[in-house]
């Protein structure tokens, strides 16, 4: 098992920077993945292999991705990115894909 | 455009079986990884099983392994997962969500289907 942890809510105003973070063992080492899912729609991917935008995704999405954290950040929030947002690893020792529990972003 | 289209979901008693399937259009489906995720309501997202596109690799959450079973369909452009013995903590929205990679595993999931509500209950 591997055991990702992030904030349950974060709070931020339009126009600021919203950053999730994503913690685990070791993440540094692994490729980490975004999702974004509004209410009783499915998750998107926003950010992939740490960093990297799909096709689609506002530049205003970025990653990173050191030692122990990773991090999601929104920049120059709108209030269309109020949304619960989900890191994701895959595990090279168990084949296993891994979510975390979720971050409530909320546009104040 | 890619397209994933759950169905099969519904109310079914614990310890009973049902079977999910996930229509795929839009891009060449025999060429793609393909996984089952889950969402309890109210919960988080939990990843069920994979399946590589020649169905040489199967691989399973701990919460369902021996009980749930993933194939697929090439020629009908299908994934199913098969579920035996449900129990209570298997109610969940479930996805079909492809690999993006195109014959290898990039192990990230885009897109996702819009998910079929399975309820196991008395």
């Amino acid at each position: 098992s591997y055991v990702l942890t992030q904030p349950p809510s974060v709070s931020v105003a339009p126009g600021q920077t919203a950053r999730v973070t994503c913690g685990g063992n070791n993440i540094g080492s692994e490729r980490v993945h975004w999702y974004q899912q509004k209410p009783g729609q499915a998750p998107i991917l926003v950010v992939y292999d740490d960093s990297d935008r799909p096709s689609g995704i506002p530049e205003r999405f970025s990653g990173s991705n050191s030692e122990n954290t990773a991090t999601l950040s929104i920049s120059r929030v709108e209030a269309g990115d109020e949304a619960d947002y989900y890191c994701q690893v895959w595990s090279s020792s168990t084949d296993l894909y891994f979510f975390g529990p979720g971050t409530k972003v909320t546009v104040l | 455009q890619v397209q994933l289209v759950e169905s099969g979901g519904g109310v079914v008693q614990p310890g009973r079986s049902l079977r999910l399937s996930c229509s795929a259009s839009g891009f060449t489906f025999s060429n793609y990884v393909m996984n089952w995720v889950r969402q309890a309501p109210g919960k988080g997202l939990e990843w069920v099983a994979v399946m590589s596109y020649d169905e040489d690799y199967k691989y399973y959450a701990d919460s369902v392994k021996g009980r749930f079973t993933i194939s697929r369909d090439n020629s009908k452009n299908t994934l199913y997962l098969q579920m035996d013995r449900l129990r209570a903590e298997d109610t969940a929205v479930y996805f079909c969500a492809r690999d993006p990679g195109g014959g290898y595993f990039s192990n990230r999931f885009d897109p996702w289907g819009q998910g079929t509500l399975v309820t196991v209950s008395s």
